[in-house]
């Protein structure tokens, strides 16, 4: 079954701090990953993609995030958070054997500290 | 504004009433998809339409639920006889069907429906 694993439900940092958000996706042959951005009161906004290359991608904001098949896992990182990254985090994925949707994890909640 | 707009965002209503829900979407995207969010979850995948054409409906969506897209610009979501387990927030999304677009979607704010 598609499925996305976000293990962290909540994780604070400090400003200025570094951060990684783990994700885990359940095997595919050829999946698409995306990391969103959910800020209170806002629609979810797209952070970074992968579909094919190099498998570390850059994204808005500052943030990036590694492929890793041998892991299936899609890890986002930005190396110095922002009070204004205080928001929930969806790793996502779409198969493209399995139709045009995206299967969202739970997520992350992300509180920084100042 | 040109986003993904949704009306309304707050419905309050009681069990065993019908809701409607209103998605206009960027006005050059074909593709439409509807979603649901319960605290603490991800968005889950309920329906996608290609203009008009309703393309896919997930096992979530049960014969309470319907979408439409009759012109293939703005869409609806109807849930008859609501339960309280319908309360969620309701997500539309839209994205355009250029190359390289798969999973690109543009999401409104939501519509939260609450029944009591």
């Amino acid at each position: 079954a598609q499925s996305v694993t976000q293990p962290d439900i909540h994780i604070t940092v400090s400003e200025g701090a570094s951060l990684e958000l783990r994700c885990n996706y359940s095997y595919g042959a050829t999946p698409y990953l995306f990391w969103y951005v959910q800020s209170p009161g806002q629609g979810l906004q797209l952070l970074l993609k992968y579909f094919s290359g190099d498998t570390l991608v850059q994204g808005i904001k500052g943030f990036e995030a590694e492929f890793k098949r041998s892991q299936s896992s899609f890890n986002l990182r930005k190396p110095s958070v922002h009070w204004s990254d205080a928001a929930e985090y969806f790793c996502a994925v779409v198969y493209m054997e399995y139709g045009n949707k995206l299967v969202f994890g739970a997520g992350t909640i992300l509180r920084v500290k100042s | 504004d040109t986003g993904v707009s949704q009306d309304p965002r707050h419905k309050i209503t009681k069990r065993g009433q019908n809701v409607t829900f209103r998605c206009d979407p960027i006005s050059e995207h074909n593709r439409l998809y509807w979603y649901r969010q319960t605290l603490g979850q991800g968005p889950e995948f309920l329906t996608y339409f290609q203009n008009e054409a309703q393309l896919e409906k997930s096992r979530l969506l049960s014969d309470r639920f319907s979408a439409e897209r009759p012109k293939g610009s703005f869409s609806t979501l109807e849930i008859q006889r609501t339960e309280q387990g319908d309360s969620a927030m309701y997500l539309c999304a839209s994205s355009p069907r250029a190359s390289g677009s798969t999973g690109e979607l543009f999401f409104g704010e939501g519509s939260r429906l609450t029944v009591l």
